[in-house]
C-alpha cells in the first residue's frame, strides 16, 4: 500500500513564526503536492513538484515556499505564519506525469496560527 | 477561472437507497474526472476515474457518469450503507498535473 505520512496531525504556532510541514511518501512517486482545505473552499493547490528540486506554483502560493531535496520528501514552509494560514494542510503524491493518475493523500496537518 | 460545484447541501438518505451526488463545472474542459471519499480527520481516498470519452464507469456499488455537453458528472452509490457516510469530492484534470477539486458533498446514510 502507498503510504503518505505527514509530520504532525495537529500544530499550533504563533503569528510570525516560521513553520515547516513535512511529507514523506514511500512508493517512489514522481509527483508530490501540497493543498490546503478550508470549509466552503475545498482543496486548493499551493505548490506541486514533479521531480527532485523542481517545483511549480499552484493556485495560492503566496506566503508559502516548498523544498524537495529528496524524491520521497516534500516540505511546505510558511515563512512568517499568519492567522489566515490556519487551515488543514494535505500532502499528496502520484506516480508520474499525467492527469489520469490518482492522488494518494496523507492524513493531513491541522495548523492553527494564533 | 474554472468553477466546480457539488451538491451545496448535505445529503441524507435511508439505508438501501441509491445516493446520487452531482458535480457541475464551468470554464473548463477536463479530460478526466475523478471521485474521492474523505472521512472526518483524514485525507481523501481515490474511488473512480472517468475519461471524457467515457459515458459511464462502474465499480462494485459505485457508478459514475460524465456528460461533457452538460458539463456534469453524477456519482451513484447503490444499496447504500451507513459505512458509506462520508464527504465525496470530485476532481477535474486536463493535461499536466494540476487537479481542481470541488468543495465536496457530505453524505449521511441513515440506518
Amino acid at each position: 500500500d502507498v503510504k503518505v505520512t505527514q509530520s504532525s496531525r495537529y500544530l499550533v504556532k504563533r503569528t510570525g513564526e516560521k513553520v515547516f510541514l513535512e511529507c514523506v511518501q514511500d512508493m517512489d512517486h514522481e509527483n508530490m503536492f501540497w493543498y490546503r482545505q478550508d470549509p466552503g473552499l475545498g482543496l486548493r493547490l499551493i505548490y506541486f513538484s514533479y521531480d527532485v528540486k523542481m517545483k511549480e506554483k499552484g493556485d495560492i502560493p503566496e506566503g508559502y515556499s516548498v523544498s524537495r531535496e529528496k524524491k520521497e520528501r516534500f516540505s511546505l514552509i510558511l515563512e512568517s505564519a499568519s492567522t489566515n494560514q490556519t487551515s488543514m494542510y494535505l500532502c499528496a503524491s502520484s506516480p508520474y506525469m499525467g492527469a489520469y493518475n490518482e492522488q494518494f493523500f496523507g492524513p493531513g496537518t491541522r495548523l492553527t496560527v494564533l | 477561472s474554472q468553477k466546480i460545484e457539488q451538491n451545496s447541501e448535505a445529503l441524507n438518505i435511508q439505508e438501501g437507497k441509491t445516493a446520487t451526488l452531482t458535480c457541475n463545472y464551468t470554464n473548463y474542459s477536463p479530460a478526466y474526472l475523478q471521485w474521492y471519499r474523505q472521512d472526518p480527520g483524514r485525507g481523501p481516498v481515490f474511488l473512480l476515474l472517468i475519461r471524457e470519452n467515457e459515458k459511464e464507469k462502474r465499480k462494485e456499488r459505485l457508478k459514475v457518469t460524465f456528460d461533457t455537453t452538460l458539463k456534469q458528472s453524477l456519482f451513484h452509490i447503490t444499496a447504500s450503507q451507513p459505512a458509506d457516510s462520508a464527504t465525496y469530492l470530485c476532481a477535474l484534470t486536463n493535461t499536466g498535473n494540476q487537479f481542481y477539486f470541488g468543495t465536496g458533498t457530505s453524505l449521511t446514510v441513515i440506518p
